[in-house]
């Protein structure tokens, strides 16, 4: 059963540009978590889908920040209009469930410089 | 959720066990005590969780104090696999329309550093 799959692991952008990250949880996973985790710092709950829907998005930016997770295909986290504080690793996890017996698998993070 | 207090940073010599402490006064009946740890440049990974009994398994042992308001992450042999940071956190359960999930805030954890 292959883990948590994010890509791509690194990503380069120049300010003003769209920054797109990829999330495959794991198989039998409906449930997923984004996190940000800037230089320094530990990680930060930005939103959770389950599948076509958004639960929890408190922990998103205002603006150029959007999520989804279509019926078919991973979850994306869009970025638009990327600035240098965009900058950060993003990772993904995925539960079975969303109980809190249920622990989240996170997978290995994608890394966005924006340059 | 309730805030949690970590040292910064610990070393252990290999071989040796590691006690990382880790502060919840604010803890509430039902929230859950979980410990993640990330290793550089890794995901986080799951290690253990507990309520109000100690827990064991493959990986390490949590002892949680009578008051809920500390708990202990005990490594018993550590080894150079062990460095990272590690992360306590305490889970608040949240009621929405779908039901309960996980909303999981991360500290800045301890740095553990193992020493050959």
């Amino acid at each position: 059963n292959a883990g948590v799959m994010q890509n791509p692991r690194h990503l380069v952008r120049r300010r003003g540009q769209e920054a797109r990250l990829r999330c495959s949880p794991m198989k039998g996973h409906s449930h997923v978590y984004w996190y940000r985790q800037l230089p320094e710092e530990g990680l930060k709950f930005m939103v959770y889908l389950q599948k076509e829907n958004i639960i929890d998005e408190s922990g998103m930016p205002k603006e150029r920040f959007s999520a989804e997770f279509p019926k078919e295909g991973p979850s994306i986290l869009r970025i638009q209009q990327v600035v240098r504080g965009d900058s950060a690793a993003y990772f993904c996890a995925s539960s079975v469930y969303g109980s809190i017996d249920n622990e989240q698998f996170f997978g290995p993070g994608t890394r966005l410089t924006v340059l | 959720d309730a805030k949690t207090t970590q040292p910064p940073s610990m070393d252990c010599a290999e071989g040796r066990a590691a006690n990382l402490p880790c502060n919840h006064s604010t803890i509430s009946g039902n929230e859950y005590v979980y410990w993640y740890r990330q290793i550089h440049s890794q995901g986080p990974q799951y290690i253990i969780h507990g309520l109000k009994n100690n827990e064991t398994n493959e990986m390490a042992s949590l002892i949680i104090t009578e008051d809920r308001k500390s708990s202990t992450l005990i490594l018993p042999h550590a080894t150079l696999r062990d460095t990272a940071v590690y992360y306590c956190i305490v889970r608040l359960r949240l009621f929405m329309n779908s039901g309960g999930y996980q909303k999981v805030t991360f500290g800045t954890g301890t740095k553990l550093q193992v020493i050959p």
